[in-house]
């Protein structure tokens, strides 16, 4: 079945970095966007950026340049958000996510990784 | 960035109830909207898409409504596995938002 499933849970101090990855499967998987999604506890849904899982175009919130980087790796059918520079505000579960198409909202879901920042 | 606001935050309701949440857009977004029901500790579910579409599998109890920057989400008769948090998403423009969330709580 089509699925996407996340690395596990992480913590961080201030200023370091975290990379997530989410694997998929199921599909083919260079014909979908896959999208990040992040939920600060008690908060609603943020999204973060895209990218083209077919030629690698990225896309990302303005709120977030210049500190995320998504990627990803075909022959392993892996993407990968990493954020920088992180501060306490970025403690939140981050989820994957894939549209059936540009027309479609996202169907797909990852179980969500928490990333906890603290010192 | 398109403002999404969802109104109400809370909602208090029985099962068989009725029950409409609106979502409202800071500027037109066509039918550029979906409707994901979100339970603690889980992943969002995607229910309604371009306004009005019913997602595979989806119980027909719910349907969705509107156009341009206003929009609802009705479940017909509430069922107990209907408890959750709604959020409406546009993605008509880049940053893709969402809205607050109205939490569906029992009566």
């Amino acid at each position: 079945q089509v699925q996407l499933v996340q690395s596990g849970a992480e913590v961080r101090k201030p200023g370091a970095s975290v990379k997530v990855s989410c694997k998929a499967s199921g599909y083919t998987f260079t014909r979908y966007a896959v999208h990040w999604v992040r939920q600060a506890p008690g908060q609603r849904l943020e999204w973060m950026g895209w990218i083209n899982a077919g030629n690698g175009d990225t896309k990302y919130s303005q709120k977030f340049q210049g500190r995320v980087t998504i990627t990803r790796d075909t022959s392993a059918t892996t993407v990968y958000m990493e954020l920088n520079s992180l501060r306490s505000e970025d403690t939140a579960v981050f989820y994957c996510a894939r549209p059936q198409s540009v027309l479609n909202g996202m169907d797909v879901w990852g179980q969500g990784t928490t990333v906890t920042v603290s010192s | 960035d398109i403002q999404m606001t969802q109104s109400p935050s809370t909602l208090s309701a029985s099962v068989g109830d009725r029950v409409t949440i609106t979502c409202r857009a800071s500027q037109s977004i066509s039918t550029w909207l979906a409707w994901y029901q979100q339970k603690p500790g889980t992943a969002p579910k995607l229910l309604i898409y371009k306004a009005s579409s019913l997602q595979s599998g989806v119980p027909s109890r719910f349907s969705g409504s509107g156009s341009g920057t206003e929009f609802t989400l009705t479940i017909s008769s509430l069922q107990p596995a209907d408890f959750a948090t709604y959020y409406c998403q546009q993605y008509n423009t880049y940053p893709w938002t969402f809205g607050q969330g109205t939490k569906v709580e029992i009566k």
